[in-house]
């Protein structure tokens, strides 16, 4: 069974870089794509972005100039970073499996990981 | 984008009642590409319908989702004292995925 586990830093500084990181263990990892996805009081849940195991990126176009999805398969790894952030980045941050043809539906979850932007 | 509009905000019912859920989408959804998710507190959101009806592995019997075009519904027959979360309706059918606000579902 799946399980995906999921770490970086919690508190980042206005302007600079978030940085998180999940690792898959049990199952698969070239057979699917892999999907970052935030959740904040204000926005609600918001899709941030996959990559599958050749590279393959994809971004919400909301996010996509300051979003990078990196992939390690050495590891089964892959890493979200979000540039130049503000408080409105702050967000309890998931990373989850990406299933479906056209876009994804996403099962399982990391624990998820608080980020908290602030000076 | 598809904005998916979930009603109501919030329903009160008694462990052992029926719920039912909706989710509008501001366009038809693609094949039925739509998904529900249950979250509790300090937790993940769990899938638990796929392809509006198709249940997700070891998800009860008593969730239920149906619906296509712009109306879908996620039903709970009988509401057991874990059920008591909120839930989303996700759509897939097009790019990006896209969250409904959520309906919280609390005790009566």
């Amino acid at each position: 069974q799946v399980q995906l586990q999921q770490w970086g830093a919690g508190l980042c500084k206005p302007s600079e870089t978030l940085s998180l990181t999940c690792a898959v263990y049990g199952g698969s990892f070239s057979g699917y794509y892999w999907s970052w996805i935030r959740q904040s009081p204000g926005k609600g849940l918001e899709w941030i972005g996959e990559i599958n195991y050749s590279g393959s990126t994809s971004y919400n176009p909301s996010l996509k100039s300051r979003v990078t999805i990196s992939v390690d398969t050495s590891k089964n790894q892959f890493s979200l970073k979000v540039s130049s952030v503000t408080a409105a980045d702050t967000a309890v941050y998931y990373c989850a499996r990406a299933r479906g043809a056209v876009a994804r539906w996403f099962d399982p979850w990391g624990q998820g990981t608080l980020v908290t932007v602030s000076s | 984008e598809i904005v998916l509009t979930q009603s109501p905000g919030t329903l009160s019912l008694s462990p052992g009642e029926r719920a039912t859920l909706s989710c509008r989408a501001s366009q038809s959804v693609t094949s039925s590409y739509l998904a529900w998710y249950q979250q509790k507190p300090g937790q993940a959101p769990r899938l638990l319908i796929y392809g509006a009806s198709n249940r997700a592995t070891g998800i009860p019997d008593r969730f239920s989702g149906s619906g296509s075009g712009t109306d879908f519904t996620l039903t709970i027959s009988r509401l057991e004292p874990e059920d008591f979360a909120v839930y989303y309706c996700q759509q897939y059918g097009s790019s990006p995925p896209t969250f409904g606000q959520g309906t919280k579902v609390q005790i009566k």
